[in-house]
């Protein structure tokens, strides 16, 4: 079946670093998305992604979607407390529906 | 309603027990999914019910677990004889379309199922 690899596995910065992360495809798509899932909350949607190539941002938010198809990347600038929470990327065909394994970030003062 | 409801938001029950979860999804959402995700870990997919077509079906761990979706609308995840293993937090996700066209899921907040 279908591996979707996310890293890293978990961050923990300083307030104001820049972050960066990434998920990788054995298989190529047309659609990635990120999504952000705080504590206690389902995971909601930051920046979606169709086409190869694309580079979009959402406030301090970047994503580009990789030309291969097989790969994402999803940068956040100048990091807040806020963004602390579970970063996962999303790809799928309509018979297989994928998470990537999550990437845990912690923002400390 | 506004967003997708879930209901229990918390469930503790004894091994053994059957326990439902309810999903109510937004209204007008054609495509529902299940996913499941355990303490620290990723979100593992469940089902999804798109329409009237059959169920995708092929995340379900064993046969005690089943989920329904009546008139299109709400659906139920059913697990029977539930295993310590069970304890998870259930999230529910809608969608307008099935995610060829927009992948974007609106996910509730989930039912926390514990079991003793």
């Amino acid at each position: 079946g279908q591996q979707l690899n996310q890293s890293p596995q978990s961050m923990f910065i300083q307030e104001g670093e820049d972050v960066s992360m990434n998920c990788t495809s054995s298989s190529i798509f047309n659609t990635w998305l990120w999504y952000k899932q705080e504590p206690g909350e389902g995971p909601v949607l930051l920046i979606a992604l169709y086409k190869a190539g694309e580079l979009t941002s959402n406030g301090r938010l970047t994503a580009q979607f990789g030309i291969t198809r097989k790969d994402s990347f999803l940068n956040i600038s100048a990091s807040i407390p806020s963004d602390v929470g579970i970063y996962f990327c999303w790809t799928g065909t309509a018979s297989k529906l994928t998470f990537g394994t999550g990437t845990r970030l912690q923002v400390t003062l | 309603g506004a967003g997708v409801s879930q209901s229990p938001s918390n469930k503790v029950t004894e091994k053994g027990k059957d326990v439902e979860l309810r999903c109510d999804p937004i209204s007008g959402h054609t495509a529902l999914y299940w996913y499941r995700q355990s303490l620290g870990q990723g979100l593992e997919f469940l089902i999804y019910f798109q329409g009237n077509s059959a169920p995708d079906k092929s995340g379900l761990p064993s046969d005690r677990f089943s989920a329904e979706r009546t008139g299109g609308s709400v659906s139920t995840l059913t697990i029977q004889r539930t295993q310590q293993e069970d304890s998870a937090v259930y999230l529910c996700a809608s969608s307008l379309a099935l995610l060829a066209n927009t992948g974007e899921l609106f996910f509730g907040e989930g039912s926390r199922l514990t079991v003793l």
